[in-house]
């Protein structure tokens, strides 16, 4: 199986700031990689597919990032409404793993 | 537009089965795959099992031979059953869409939670 390392497991950041969460595959998925954002008490939301296509509706202060086993999310200038759990997936090679996924809190 | 809907148990007891239907519209069984992803409380997502939209399927072999997934077209309807249920399959299980063609799940239900009790 890919193991998707997902780091870090917790963010505390300031409203405007930048934020970058990254995820480490075992071996290269080709940028089979999706980040989602899941909400207390909510299903998780696609973002970003394809490692750094943004998701229809998805505000433009996000970008994904990376190849290989390296990703990355960014997320520029930080709103109060980004406070969720972040996960990535590999989608390259069942099974579909996902990162443990990343707490991101407003400072 | 878009849903897709799971509908199940709220408690399963020890060592019984769980069955769990997602129910979609929108979008045909046919030309989208449809899988399955748990959570449980506090921790983070696990893929389960996918239907492929030709009517093949795919599993986790962590659930061995726990697991089933099948489908009726007419009706829309994914099937998760799996058996042998123990305390730690306790979590919220949720259905999701992949994107066609795509390596992405694009939507998700709503999740239903489950509590293993003994």
């Amino acid at each position: 199986d890919i193991q998707m390392t997902q780091s870090p497991a917790s963010l505390s950041a300031s409203l405007g700031e930048t934020v970058t969460i990254e995820c480490l595959a075992s071996e290269d998925i080709y940028s089979n990689l999706a980040w989602y954002q899941q909400k207390p008490g909510k299903s998780p939301q696609l973002l970003i597919y394809y490692a750094n296509s943004l998701n229809d509706g998805v505000p433009s202060r996000f970008s994904g990032s990376g190849s290989g086993t390296q990703y990355s999310l960014k997320i520029n200038s930080l709103q109060s409404e980004d406070v969720s759990i972040y996960f990535c997936q590999q989608n390259y090679d069942s099974p579909y793993t996902f990162g443990a996924g990343t707490k991101l809190e407003l400072k | 537009q878009v849903q897709l809907k799971e509908t199940g148990p709220d408690l399963v007891q020890l060592t019984q089965t769980l069955s769990i239907t997602c129910t979609v519209s929108g979008f045909s069984l046919t030309t989208y795959n449809v899988h399955w992803v748990r959570q449980p409380p506090g921790k983070g997502l696990e893929w389960m099992g996918a239907m492929w939209n030709g009517g093949g399927t795919d599993y986790n072999s962590a659930f061995k031979s726990r697991l089933s997934i099948s489908r009726d077209t007419s009706k829309s309807q994914v099937f998760l059953k799996m058996n042998s249920l123990q305390t730690d399959d306790t979590a919220k299980y949720f259905c999701a869409r992949r994107g066609y063609g795509g390596y992405y799940f694009d939507y998700w239900g709503q999740g239903v939670m489950v509590t293993v009790s003994s």
